[in-house]
Protein backbone atom coordinates (compact mmCIF):
# COMPACT_ATOMS: atom_id res chain seq x y z
CA UNK A 1 0.00 0.00 0.00
CA UNK A 2 1.62 3.56 -1.11
CA UNK A 3 1.88 5.31 2.22
CA UNK A 4 3.28 9.24 2.83
CA UNK A 5 3.72 10.28 6.25
CA UNK A 6 4.40 13.97 6.91
CA UNK A 7 5.92 15.30 10.20
CA UNK A 8 8.03 18.02 11.35
CA UNK A 9 4.70 20.89 11.70
CA UNK A 10 4.49 23.14 14.55
CA UNK A 11 4.07 26.26 15.89
CA UNK A 12 7.09 29.16 14.24
CA UNK A 13 7.71 32.42 14.63
CA UNK A 14 7.80 34.91 12.08
CA UNK A 15 11.71 35.14 10.61
CA UNK A 16 12.11 31.47 12.25
CA UNK A 17 12.88 27.70 10.48
CA UNK A 18 11.44 24.56 10.27
CA UNK A 19 11.91 21.47 8.44
CA UNK A 20 9.09 19.01 7.37
CA UNK A 21 9.70 15.41 6.41
CA UNK A 22 7.55 13.10 4.55
CA UNK A 23 8.22 9.35 4.84
CA UNK A 24 7.24 7.12 1.68
CA UNK A 25 6.32 3.45 1.71
CA UNK A 26 4.66 0.84 -0.41
CA UNK A 27 6.52 2.29 -3.90
CA UNK A 28 9.92 2.50 -5.84
CA UNK A 29 10.81 5.92 -3.97
CA UNK A 30 13.55 6.74 -5.77
CA UNK A 31 11.18 6.33 -9.05
CA UNK A 32 8.99 9.12 -8.71
CA UNK A 33 8.75 13.07 -8.26
CA UNK A 34 7.43 14.47 -5.29
CA UNK A 35 5.63 17.38 -4.40
CA UNK A 36 5.40 19.94 -1.66
CA UNK A 37 1.58 21.28 -2.56
CA UNK A 38 0.19 23.74 0.91
CA UNK A 39 -3.73 24.45 2.09
CA UNK A 40 -3.99 28.14 4.24
CA UNK A 41 -6.86 27.11 6.77
CA UNK A 42 -10.59 27.91 4.73
CA UNK A 43 -8.35 28.58 1.62
CA UNK A 44 -7.43 26.52 -2.03
CA UNK A 45 -4.53 24.42 -3.00
CA UNK A 46 -1.39 26.08 -3.62
CA UNK A 47 1.28 23.83 -5.10
CA UNK A 48 4.78 24.54 -3.31
CA UNK A 49 7.37 23.25 -4.73
CA UNK A 50 8.75 19.44 -6.56
CA UNK A 51 11.56 17.61 -7.22
CA UNK A 52 12.30 14.63 -9.10
CA UNK A 53 13.44 11.28 -8.94
CA UNK A 54 17.00 11.78 -8.68
CA UNK A 55 16.74 15.53 -6.61
CA UNK A 56 18.57 16.63 -9.26
CA UNK A 57 15.82 18.99 -10.21
CA UNK A 58 13.92 21.18 -8.53
CA UNK A 59 10.80 23.77 -8.66
CA UNK A 60 9.68 26.48 -6.72
CA UNK A 61 6.63 28.63 -6.42
CA UNK A 62 7.59 32.40 -6.53
CA UNK A 63 5.72 32.76 -3.20
CA UNK A 64 8.02 30.36 -1.72
CA UNK A 65 11.63 31.10 -4.11
CA UNK A 66 14.76 32.22 -1.95
CA UNK A 67 12.82 30.54 1.60
CA UNK A 68 11.90 26.95 0.67
CA UNK A 69 14.37 24.30 0.26
CA UNK A 70 13.17 20.79 -1.09
CA UNK A 71 15.40 17.88 -0.66
CA UNK A 72 15.25 14.06 -0.94
CA UNK A 73 17.29 11.23 0.50
CA UNK A 74 16.23 7.80 -1.59
CA UNK A 75 18.36 5.69 0.74
CA UNK A 76 15.80 6.60 3.45
CA UNK A 77 12.63 7.24 1.54
CA UNK A 78 12.15 11.01 2.29
CA UNK A 79 11.33 14.02 0.98
CA UNK A 80 12.52 17.14 3.11
CA UNK A 81 11.04 20.84 2.86
CA UNK A 82 13.26 23.11 5.19
CA UNK A 83 11.23 26.32 5.27
CA UNK A 84 13.29 29.03 6.74
CA UNK A 85 12.17 33.53 7.27
CA UNK A 86 9.06 31.67 7.41
CA UNK A 87 6.03 34.49 7.23
CA UNK A 88 1.96 34.07 8.62
CA UNK A 89 0.68 33.45 4.69
CA UNK A 90 2.96 30.19 5.20
CA UNK A 91 0.53 29.32 7.90
CA UNK A 92 -1.15 26.26 6.30
CA UNK A 93 -1.20 22.47 5.91
CA UNK A 94 1.73 21.00 4.05
CA UNK A 95 0.94 18.02 1.74
CA UNK A 96 3.52 15.90 -0.24
CA UNK A 97 2.32 13.66 -2.90
CA UNK A 98 3.68 11.29 -5.55
CA UNK A 99 4.20 12.35 -9.03
CA UNK A 100 2.78 9.84 -11.60
CA UNK A 101 3.06 9.62 -15.42
CA UNK A 102 0.83 6.91 -17.07
CA UNK A 103 2.65 5.72 -20.01
CA UNK A 104 1.41 3.16 -22.83
CA UNK A 105 4.36 2.45 -24.74
CA UNK A 106 6.47 4.92 -25.67
CA UNK A 107 3.73 7.55 -25.20
CA UNK A 108 3.27 9.46 -21.49
CA UNK A 109 0.63 11.70 -20.01
CA UNK A 110 1.51 14.37 -18.05
CA UNK A 111 2.34 14.21 -14.39
CA UNK A 112 -0.47 14.63 -11.88
CA UNK A 113 0.02 13.31 -7.81
CA UNK A 114 -1.91 9.99 -7.80
CA UNK A 115 -1.12 9.45 -3.75
CA UNK A 116 -0.99 12.13 -0.81
CA UNK A 117 -0.31 11.86 2.38
CA UNK A 118 -2.51 13.61 5.42
CA UNK A 119 -0.58 16.72 5.75
CA UNK A 120 1.18 18.70 8.84
CA UNK A 121 -0.16 21.85 9.84
CA UNK A 122 2.74 24.58 10.09
CA UNK A 123 1.41 27.56 12.28
CA UNK A 124 3.58 30.85 11.65
CA UNK A 125 2.63 33.29 14.85
CA UNK A 126 4.40 35.26 17.39
CA UNK B 1 2.61 32.61 -14.56
CA UNK B 2 -0.74 30.90 -15.59
CA UNK B 3 -4.02 31.23 -14.17
CA UNK B 4 -7.18 29.01 -13.88
CA UNK B 5 -10.52 30.32 -13.05
CA UNK B 6 -12.91 27.92 -11.87
CA UNK B 7 -16.86 28.31 -12.06
CA UNK B 8 -19.05 28.58 -10.44
CA UNK B 9 -17.98 29.00 -6.93
CA UNK B 10 -20.48 26.94 -5.84
CA UNK B 11 -22.87 24.78 -7.42
CA UNK B 12 -26.27 23.67 -5.57
CA UNK B 13 -27.61 20.13 -6.60
CA UNK B 14 -29.28 17.20 -5.58
CA UNK B 15 -28.33 13.67 -5.42
CA UNK B 16 -28.84 12.39 -9.30
CA UNK B 17 -28.87 15.34 -11.04
CA UNK B 18 -25.81 16.27 -13.16
CA UNK B 19 -22.98 18.74 -12.23
CA UNK B 20 -20.89 20.86 -14.92
CA UNK B 21 -18.12 22.80 -13.28
CA UNK B 22 -16.14 24.98 -15.60
CA UNK B 23 -12.09 25.37 -15.58
CA UNK B 24 -10.49 28.37 -17.58
CA UNK B 25 -6.86 28.95 -18.38
CA UNK B 26 -5.35 32.25 -19.17
CA UNK B 27 -3.59 30.87 -21.65
CA UNK B 28 -3.34 27.45 -23.99
CA UNK B 29 -2.50 24.62 -21.51
CA UNK B 30 -2.90 21.75 -24.32
CA UNK B 31 -4.28 19.21 -22.53
CA UNK B 32 -2.42 19.14 -19.39
CA UNK B 33 -5.27 19.51 -16.80
CA UNK B 34 -5.92 17.62 -14.16
CA UNK B 35 -9.24 17.39 -11.76
CA UNK B 36 -8.72 16.14 -8.08
CA UNK B 37 -11.66 15.59 -5.45
CA UNK B 38 -11.57 17.21 -1.37
CA UNK B 39 -13.43 15.88 1.49
CA UNK B 40 -13.23 18.03 4.47
CA UNK B 41 -10.33 16.92 6.56
CA UNK B 42 -9.03 14.65 4.13
CA UNK B 43 -6.23 15.21 1.08
CA UNK B 44 -7.35 15.97 -2.27
CA UNK B 45 -7.73 12.76 -4.76
CA UNK B 46 -6.70 12.26 -8.16
CA UNK B 47 -9.61 12.39 -10.28
CA UNK B 48 -9.18 13.48 -14.22
CA UNK B 49 -5.64 13.75 -15.70
CA UNK B 50 -4.70 14.73 -19.19
CA UNK B 51 -8.50 16.53 -19.15
CA UNK B 52 -10.02 13.82 -20.45
CA UNK B 53 -8.29 10.44 -18.52
CA UNK B 54 -10.04 9.18 -15.73
CA UNK B 55 -7.32 7.89 -13.04
CA UNK B 56 -7.58 4.82 -11.47
CA UNK B 57 -10.52 4.19 -9.11
CA UNK B 58 -12.50 6.80 -10.68
CA UNK B 59 -16.21 6.27 -11.21
CA UNK B 60 -17.42 6.26 -14.95
CA UNK B 61 -20.09 8.94 -13.50
CA UNK B 62 -16.55 11.38 -14.10
CA UNK B 63 -15.94 12.44 -17.13
CA UNK B 64 -13.64 15.31 -17.79
CA UNK B 65 -13.31 16.99 -21.59
CA UNK B 66 -11.79 20.24 -22.86
CA UNK B 67 -8.34 21.20 -24.14
CA UNK B 68 -6.52 25.05 -25.07
CA UNK B 69 -8.09 27.17 -22.28
CA UNK B 70 -11.58 25.80 -21.40
CA UNK B 71 -12.16 22.67 -19.87
CA UNK B 72 -15.21 21.03 -18.09
CA UNK B 73 -15.51 18.20 -15.42
CA UNK B 74 -18.82 16.27 -15.61
CA UNK B 75 -20.23 14.54 -12.74
CA UNK B 76 -23.52 12.65 -14.77
CA UNK B 77 -25.16 11.55 -11.62
CA UNK B 78 -24.79 13.05 -8.49
CA UNK B 79 -23.85 10.36 -5.92
CA UNK B 80 -24.13 11.33 -2.04
CA UNK B 81 -20.39 11.11 -2.03
CA UNK B 82 -19.69 13.25 -4.53
CA UNK B 83 -20.47 16.47 -2.48
CA UNK B 84 -17.10 18.36 -1.86
CA UNK B 85 -14.51 20.59 -3.21
CA UNK B 86 -13.74 20.30 -7.01
CA UNK B 87 -9.87 21.67 -7.75
CA UNK B 88 -8.37 21.74 -11.32
CA UNK B 89 -4.46 22.13 -11.75
CA UNK B 90 -2.56 22.90 -14.81
CA UNK B 91 0.60 21.11 -15.50
CA UNK B 92 2.37 23.10 -18.60
CA UNK B 93 3.99 25.45 -16.91
CA UNK B 94 4.81 25.58 -13.33
CA UNK B 95 1.49 23.51 -11.60
CA UNK B 96 -0.72 26.41 -10.07
CA UNK B 97 -4.83 25.49 -8.99
CA UNK B 98 -7.54 27.19 -9.69
CA UNK B 99 -9.69 28.42 -6.69
CA UNK B 100 -11.58 25.62 -6.42
CA UNK B 101 -15.94 24.51 -6.86
CA UNK B 102 -17.70 23.54 -4.19
CA UNK B 103 -21.09 21.14 -4.84
CA UNK B 104 -23.00 21.10 -2.24
CA UNK B 105 -26.68 19.70 -1.68
CA UNK B 106 -29.36 21.56 -2.59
Amino acid sequence: EVQLLESGGGLAQPGGSLRLSCEASGFTFSSHSISWVRQAPGKGLEWVSDINSSGGTTQYADSVKGRFTISRDNSKNTLYLQMNSLRAEDTAVYYCAREIRYCSGRKCSGPSSDYWGQGTLVTVSS
Amino acid sequence: EIALTQSPATLSLSPGERATLSCRASQSIRNYLVWYQQKPGQAPRLLIYDASNRATGTPARFSGSGSGTDFTLTISSLEPEDFAVYYCQQRSDWYTFGQGTKVEIK
